[in-house]
């Protein structure tokens, strides 16, 4: 079955960088897009931004652009984002998600990584 | 940026009556509209996409209706394991994807 696996909880300060990894398994991992999806403490979703493992091509929200990275890593169908310049606004929990058939929406989530940024 | 905007932001129901959760889209987005429910401390689960189509293992009692800038999705009759927020999101255009603000159904 199609999971999404991702790294655990991270603590940072302020201007520091982040990164987060998202493992995919269960389906054929160059097929589908991965988005990545971040929640602020009793906040709504925010879309950051989406990679498509078949040739890495990317796309990010405007809002993030000159700070936000998204790679993967073929070998062991592994998506990773990192944000840089973090603020205590960053603060959130960051899903990785699938996109099926290259598709804007979101059919499987991973569990979420809480990173906290504080001093 | 296409805004979402969800209404009402709370719905109070009672086990078995039916809920009406609204979506608007601030320009067409065709049917490319998506909902999602989020209980708390759980993950987003896809619920419909394309507007009106259940995802899978959607119950049947969850239905999506709309197009361009207006939607709707309809409990029938809602069960206890359905209270939760519901977000609509649009992905005719990607720059960004956009979410709605979220609608609470509560008791």
């Amino acid at each position: 079955q199609v999971q999404l696996m991702q790294s655990g909880a991270e603590v940072k300060k302020p201007g520091a960088s982040v990164k987060v990894s998202c493992k995919a398994s269960g389906y054929t991992f160059i097929t589908d897009y991965i988005h990545w999806v971040r929640q602020a403490p009793g906040q709504g979703l925010q879309w950051m931004g989406v990679i498509n493992p078949n040739g890495g091509s990317t796309t990010y929200a405007q809002n993030f652009q000159g700070r936000l990275t998204m790679t993967r890593d073929m070998s062991t169908t592994t998506v990773y984002v990192e944000l840089s310049g973090l603020r205590s606004d960053d603060t959130a929990v960051y899903y990785c998600a699938r996109g099926p058939s290259n598709s804007g929406f979101a059919d499987h989530w991973g569990p979420g990584t809480l990173v906290t940024v504080s001093s | 940026e296409i805004v979402m905007t969800q209404s009402p932001a709370t719905l109070s129901v009672s086990p078995g009556e039916r809920a009406t959760l609204s979506c608007r889209a601030s320009q067409s987005v065709r049917a490319n509209l998506a909902w999602y429910q989020q209980k708390p401390g759980q993950v987003p689960r896809l619920l419909i996409y394309g507007a009106s189509t259940r995802a899978t293992g959607t119950p049947a009692r969850f239905s999506g209706s709309g197009s361009e800038t207006e939607f709707t999705l309809t409990i029938s009759s809602l069960q206890s394991e359905d209270f939760a927020v519901y977000y609509c999101q649009q992905y005719n255009s990607w720059a960004p994807l956009t979410f709605g603000g979220g609608t609470k159904v509560e008791i």
